[in-house]
């Protein structure tokens, strides 16, 4: 079966540090791969997505970036964290126009 | 272009109490619908699903009926319980140039006491 896996589950971090938040996903091949971000009373708002190795498409311009270094690993980085970067990030997958999604990282910026 | 409107909570009621959350949506061609529910300090989960209109998706006493003439996906449950406390999302998909992104409400709170 498959499992998508994100880390770290929670981070601290102060306003110009940089960010790595890190999702695999096992038992399948050649996802498609999001990116989403969960803020406050904003819903879900989809940052990335990836359908191959090293495709990364941005769906909104903002201060975060996205890689696909491998079929299975997605990776969300920032050089210089804001404090509206704040919020809590999902990474998913998806078959046959369904998604699943991983347990989230619960970032905060101060 | 495609988007979700949710009605908007927190939605609070009594143990065994009607629930319904109001989803309408906008969209070209055939959509699927969804609705999803997230459990405090988690990710989200699959809850239900229609890919056809008058399709009625169920799960754990939950369900919608995809209305194409209304535009609407409806999530009711005859009788909540204090663990369907959860934050839960309507989305839809359909061919885009995201492959196959979801696009999401902003969901609704319900909180259920005992």
């Amino acid at each position: 079966s498959q499992t998508i896996h994100q880390w770290p589950a929670t981070l601290v971090q102060p306003v110009g540090s940089p960010l790595s938040l890190e999702c695999t996903v096992e038992g399948t091949s050649n996802p498609n791969l999001y990116w989403y971000r969960q803020a406050a009373g904003r819903g879900l708002q989809l940052l990335f997505y990836s359908v191959g190795i090293g495709q990364i498409s941005s769906e909104v311009p903002q201060n975060l970036s996205a890689s696909r270094p491998q079929d299975r690993q997605f990776i969300l980085s920032s050089k210089k964290l804001l404090l509206s970067d704040s919020g809590f990030y999902l990474c998913a997958w998806s078959e046959r126009n369904e998604q699943f999604f991983g347990p989230g990282t619960r970032l905060t910026v101060l | 272009g495609n988007s979700v409107t949710q009605m908007e909570g927190p939605v609070t009621l009594s143990e065994e109490a009607f629930l319904t959350i109001n989803c309408t949506y906008t969209a070209t061609g055939y959509p699927s619908l969804f609705w999803y529910v997230q459990y405090p300090g988690e990710g989200l989960q699959l809850l239900l699903k229609a890919t056809k209109a008058d399709d009625k998706g169920s799960n754990k006493g939950f369900e919608a009926t995809y209305r194409k003439e209304t535009t609407s996906f409806h999530l009711e449950k005859g009788s909540v319980q204090v663990s369907d406390s959860a934050v839960y999302f309507c989305a839809l998909s359909g061919a885009n140039q995201a492959g196959t992104a979801l696009i999401f409400g902003k969901g609704t709170t319900l909180s259920v006491s005992s």
